[in-house]
């Protein structure tokens, strides 16, 4: 059974706050790291797909970097809007497989 | 919309009663997965196919749970005898064999089993 590990669970953040988020993930066998946003009654969102070491995404005011050698990733939000508010999820992807592995998530709500 | 298509949204069943639930992926795609979130937990995975081929399945699926996709298209993931543990959001994704990192999730399916 693999790891995959977030921090925090949840996250009480002020509007116009910069926050991040932690994902570890076994640093063996990796072969693809995603982050999902999933709003409550919608379908989890794609944010990111990354691959390489040291890949670094941006979308907005959402960026993401990935350390395959250590296994961690971080998703941070820049001037968090109440609209950010939802759990975010990582997902593992292995090499060999197509299954990926979920993290249990770090719930943000972004208070006005 | 062209999106993944789950159906029902939501299911409420008596213990002990057959459930069956449906996805519809995106059109092109030839992957598809199950997966089950139950409370304070991430999805975990269930099963995996790959056009009508059941290519992987989870040892949490037990016998009571079977999945198909008779023609590479829509799929349905039964429930025989449903318990109360049965309880969580059934959730379906698709993805292009192609461009096999990115899953499309569908809204999922909660099931509540009295």
């Amino acid at each position: 059974i693999l790891n995959v590990e977030q921090s925090p669970q949840s996250l009480h953040v002020q509007e116009g706050d910069s926050t991040n988020f932690t994902c570890s993930f076994p640093s063996s066998n990796f072969y693809a790291l995603h982050w999902y946003r999933w709003e409550t009654a919608k379908s989890p969102e794609a944010l990111f797909v990354m691959t390489l070491n040291g890949d670094e995404k941006k979308k907005g005011r959402i960026s993401a970097t990935l350390n395959t050698k250590e296994g961690y990733s971080y998703l941070y939000i820049k001037g968090s809007q109440p609209e950010d508010s939802a759990t975010y999820l990582c997902a593992f992807m292995e090499t060999g497989y197509q299954k990926v592995t979920f993290g249990t998530g770090t719930k943000l709500q972004v208070i006005p | 919309d062209t999106g993944v298509s789950q159906n029902p949204r939501h299911k409420i069943t008596k213990r002990g009663q057959n459930v069956t639930f449906r996805c519809d992926p995106i059109s092109e795609h030839n992957r598809l997965y199950w997966y089950r979130q139950t409370l304070g937990q991430g999805p975990e995975f269930l099963t995996y196919f790959q056009n009508e081929a059941q290519l992987e399945k989870s040892r949490l699926l037990s016998d009571r749970f079977s999945a198909e996709r008779p023609k590479g298209s829509f799929s349905t993931l039964e429930i025989q005898r449903t318990e109360q543990g049965d309880s969580a959001m059934y959730l379906c994704a698709s993805s292009f064999q192609r461009d096999s990192y990115e899953q499309y999730f569908g809204p999922g399916t909660r099931l509540t089993v009295t």
